[in-house]
């Protein structure tokens, strides 16, 4: 268990829909990271915050958006929904106290998302 | 963050070390080495990370070549919970994003 918590663990929607995926820290860490698992593209990075701030951006959609609350957790938005977004999508902490080194990133089990 | 070329795929007895190659050659000085595995659609696991020299906790033990320019990953005794994807990652900010490659497919058989 590597103390990152997502949910849901699954979802299954239509295309046009919009759907908010959620993620809670290790406890202490600053930062998250979301990354996006599709069969033909792997795992990519789409964006990072720290203490509630955007830190980077990678390969993310206009119709994706992201944000990462006061008490750390944060919650990525995928709207308009197309067939080509069904992909596994995980959430990662890392820069808390406990985290031996500090920057070591810890990924959560994920949220398997199906668009029909 | 420097490319890296690995195996696609390896195949190691339970039991025996496991060394998974890893080829880095265009990595600068401040660049790490980060190893993650991932375990069928879980969420990738820490395995290990090194900068210049060879390092070994509970898991496995990293070797990095002098000139820097490729390492290996050893797993000193495989089990069948060993069987996963690993994704060998140059990494030039420490804060930053992962970069992850296709890895390596390990198959630990009986």
């Amino acid at each position: 268990d590597s103390g990152v918590t997502q949910t849901p663990k699954h979802l299954i929607t239509a295309t046009g829909q919009r759907v908010t995926l959620r993620c809670s820290p290790r406890s202490g860490d600053l930062s998250v990271y979301w990354y996006q698992q599709s069969l033909d593209q792997g795992l990519q990075f789409l964006i990072q915050y720290y203490n509630g701030e955007e830190r980077a951006k990678g390969n993310i959609l206009e119709r994706f958006s992201a944000q990462q609350f006061p008490d750390l957790h944060s919650e990525l938005n995928l709207s308009s929904l197309e067939l080509g977004d069904s992909a596994l999508y995980f959430c990662a902490s890392s820069g808390g106290g406990t985290s031996r080194p500090r920057e070591t990133q810890y990924f959560g089990p994920g949220t398997r998302l199906l668009v029909l | 963050d420097a490319k890296t070329t690995q195996p696609p795929s390896m195949d190691c007895a339970e039991g025996r070390a496991a060394n998974l190659p890893c080829n880095h050659s265009t990595i600068s000085g401040n660049e790490y080495v980060y190893w993650y595995r991932q375990i069928h659609s879980q969420g990738p696991q820490y395995i290990i990370h090194g900068l210049k020299n060879n390092e070994t906790n509970e898991m496995a033990s990293l070797i990095i070549t002098e000139d820097r320019k490729s390492s290996t990953l050893i797993l000193p005794h495989a089990t069948l919970r060993d069987t996963a994807v690993y994704y060998c990652i140059v990494r030039s900010d420490s804060w930053g994003k992962l970069q992850f490659g296709a890895g390596t497919q390990v198959v630990v058989t009986p």
